[in-house]
């Protein structure tokens, strides 16, 4: 079946500029989460929906960063005036929201974002 | 949230088994025990998952210490696609958790 999809791939853009990043969760997964990986570092999260109501939002890293969850499917990860420091990939993760059994996240390939 | 250690890389030829070993000391006593791999350009992928008993699946098998402080990922014959980052990670057992990544341990495997 489909995995997680996020697009674009690959983004190259000017500082200032803003960026949009867009996630596609697997089908029937209402919790949804970001996680950012930089050149050398591990992954960090970001942000964690569940249905579009986002519960946990302490990993956006300032107010230029923002997510928003609609129809409990597709997800948008935006960052506005973006900054040299904000070039990294973006990952997108889904899974059940039935966490007693502990259901593993499903990751996509991240955006790899470059911010010139 | 609860730390893991794990060694920053380790080799191992190619259809050899291959022992990934992962401290948890502080681990509450509702913390799974995850293991997930990035291969390189790819996101991160679920490999195995466990509480208190040994668990295998079809990837690999993860055998915890009676005491939960450590847990060892055995892949039984390594092959070149298992070179990937490997992550030990403690994640609690209520409610939709965010996954905190380590360093995690680089596996090379040499043919």
């Amino acid at each position: 079946g489909a995995g997680v999809s996020q697009s674009p791939s690959n983004k190259v853009t000017e500082k200032g500029k803003d960026v949009e990043l867009r996630c596609d969760p697997i089908s029937g997964h209402t919790a949804l989460y970001w996680y950012r990986q930089s050149l050398g570092q591990g992954l960090e999260f970001l942000i964690y929906f569940q249905g579009n109501s986002a519960p946990d939002k302490s990993g956006l890293p300032s107010d230029r960063f923002s997510a928003e969850r609609t129809g409990g499917s597709v997800s948008t990860l935006t960052i506005q005036r973006t900054q040299q420091e904000d070039s990294a990939v973006y990952l997108c993760a889904s899974s059940f929201s039935d966490r007693e059994d502990n259901q593993p996240q499903h990751f996509g390939d991240g955006t790899r974002l470059s911010i010139l | 949230d609860a730390k893991t250690t794990q060694p920053n890389s380790m080799e191992s030829n190619e259809e050899e088994p291959v022992h990934l070993p992962c401290n948890h000391s502080t681990i509450s006593g509702t913390d799974y025990i995850h293991w997930y791999r990035q291969l390189p350009s790819q996101g991160p992928e679920y490999v195995i998952h466990g509480l208190t008993s040994n668990v295998n699946n079809r990837m690999a098998s993860l055998a915890i210490a009676e005491d939960r402080k450590s847990s060892t990922l055995i892949l039984h014959r390594a092959t070149l696609r298992d070179a990937a980052v490997y992550y030990c990670i403690l994640e609690a057992v209520q409610g939709a958790q965010k996954l905190v990544f380590g360093q995690g341990t680089r596996l090379t495997i040499n043919p």
